[in-house]
C-alpha cells in the first residue's frame, strides 16, 4: 500500500518563529489534507490540497503531486500552535492513509 | 454548522459489556468510516461505508460492528470489549470516498 513519511518528528521553536513541515508520499494520490490534532485529541482540517498552493491566514500549503510530495507552512507561530499535524492521503474510493505526524511545541 | 458528532465523547466500560459509540454527520455525506487511533500504531481504520446498507472492513474489523441503516448514522458497536479496544475513536464522513473528510471530536474509550 502507499506509504506516507512525515518530516521532522518533532519540532520545537519560539513563539513567533516559521516553521515547514513535509509530506512525502509513495505514489499518485487523488486526496491529501493536513490536519492538527490538538492537546485535546480532535483532529481538525486544516487543508484540502490534491495539489496546487492554499493559504489560509497564518497557514499554507503546497502540493506537488508529481513530486509526490506536500509542505505545510506555519508563519509567526503561537502557543496555539503547538500539538501534532498529520498528513493523510488517499488513493481513488479507499482509506485515508495517515503519516505518523510532526509533533510542533511552541515555547513561550 | 456542518458537523460529524460522535457520542459518547468519554467511556469507561468492563470487559465483556456490550457498547456503541454513535456517530451523526447533517453533510448529507455518502461514504462515513471509523478509525482508531493508539499510540506508536497512528490511525488506522476499522470499517467504512460506501452509501445505505454498504459496508466494508478496513484494516482492524476484529471485535467491532457496524451498520449503516440510514445516510446520517453510522454507530460502532463492541459486542465484547476487550483492554485491547482501549484507544481514541474517530468518525469521519466524506461526500464520497474521494474528496474531503471531516471527522468527529473523539471518543476516549477505555475498557478495565
Amino acid at each position: 500500500g502507499i506509504q506516507v513519511e512525515q518530516s521532522p518528528p518533532d519540532l520545537i521553536l519560539q513563539e513567533g518563529a516559521n516553521s515547514t513541515l513535509r509530506c512525502n508520499f509513495s505514489d499518485s494520490v487523488n486526496n491529501l489534507q493536513w490536519f492538527h490534532q490538538n492537546p485535546w485529541g480532535q483532529l481538525i482540517n486544516l487543508f484540502y490540497i490534491p495539489s496546487g498552493t492554499k493559504q489560509n491566514g497564518r497557514l499554507s500549503a503546497t502540493t506537488v503531486a508529481t513530486e509526490r510530495y506536500s509542505l505545510l507552512y506555519i508563519s509567526s507561530s503561537q502557543t496555539t500552535d503547538s500539538g501534532v499535524y498529520f498528513c493523510a492521503v488517499r488513493q481513488g474510493a479507499q482509506k485515508l492513509v495517515f503519516g505518523q505526524g510532526t509533533r510542533l511545541t511552541i515555547n513561550p | 454548522e456542518a458537523q460529524v458528532t460522535q457520542n459518547p465523547r468519554y467511556l469507561i466500560t468492563v470487559t465483556g459489556k456490550k457498547l456503541t459509540v454513535t456517530c451523526s454527520q447533517n453533510m448529507n455525506h455518502e461514504y462515513m468510516s471509523w478509525y482508531r487511533q493508539d499510540p506508536g500504531l497512528g490511525l488506522r481504520q476499522i470499517y467504512y461505508s460506501m452509501n445505505v446498507e454498504a459496508t466494508d472492513k478496513g484494516d482492524v474489523p476484529e471485535g467491532y460492528k457496524v451498520s449503516r441503516k440510514e445516510k446520517r448514522n453510522f454507530p460502532l458497536i463492541l459486542e465484547s470489549p476487550s483492554p485491547n479496544q482501549t484507544s481514541l475513536y474517530f468518525c469521519a464522513s466524506s461526500l464520497n470516498g474521494i474528496t474531503e473528510a471531516f471527522f468527529g471530536q473523539g471518543t476516549r474509550l477505555t475498557v478495565v
